[in-house]
């Protein structure tokens, strides 16, 4: 089992439509997560951080975390063409010296 | 806006040769972590700073790896020698301290070995 599984795509939504990304960690210990957006040949630049239970809201993007289920979501409303990118789930668990793990990344793909 | 900074952008070097990459950090992040990615998966760690001090290095390929942070500011990673395998995107990344600070990326270093 991956510590941190994301599925990987590609999931394609209409302009204006939301985008549901979800995330499944194995660490019950874990403490803090990460949402990155990375476009394709660039480096992953950080969306949104989240640390505790419920949501997190930041303009068009909501972070979802349920520790209790080890799940994390991201949902980006109103998406547009240039949100067409990798999106990475990142999470700092206890195991392996408090490292954060990344997952492999969600394509998404928005259609005009 | 402060960044990372990272150099060169692109490399290119035939096996066996040696390569060196540069990080500066954010400045006033204490914790500096290099990252090795490969196309198609997540970002791996090779090596985190906490200061001049590695604080975890234990998926660094030591035999042909190294990195130091002699002064706590800027760092270098090193291969020697390079391998087909080591073709990927090095990353570095740093944030303010330890624990579940954010980490804010570099433009990365693709590295393609022939």
């Amino acid at each position: 089992q991956k510590e941190v599984e994301q599925n990987s795509g590609p999931l394609s939504v209409p302009e204006g439509a939301i985008a549901s990304l979800n995330c499944t960690y194995s660490d019950r210990g874990s403490q803090s997560f990460f949402w990155y957006r990375q476009y394709s040949g660039k480096s992953p630049e950080l969306i949104m951080s989240i640390y505790s239970n419920g949501d997190k809201e930041d303009g068009r993007f909501t972070a979802q975390l349920n520790k209790a289920s080890q799940y994390v979501s991201l949902l980006i409303r109103d998406s547009q063409p240039s949100d067409s990118a990798t999106y990475l789930c990142a999470v700092r668990g206890r195991t392996g010296g408090f490292k954060t793990i990344f997952g492999a990344g969600t394509r998404l793909f928005v259609k005009a | 806006e402060a960044e990372v900074a990272q150099s060169p952008r692109y490399k290119i070097t035939e096996k066996s040769q040696a390569v060196a990459f540069w990080c500066d950090p954010i400045s006033g992040h204490a914790t500096l972590y290099w990252y090795r990615q490969i196309l198609g998966q997540g970002p791996e760690l090779l090596v985190q700073f906490q200061d001049e001090s590695v604080v975890d290095d234990s998926q660094l390929p030591k035999d042909r790896f190294s990195a130091e942070r002699l002064k706590g500011v800027d760092s270098t990673l090193k291969i020697q020698p390079a391998e087909l395998g080591d073709s990927a995107m090095y990353l570095c990344a740093s944030s303010l301290r330890q624990g579940g600070y954010e980490q804010y990326f570099g433009p990365g270093t693709r590295l393609t070995v022939t």
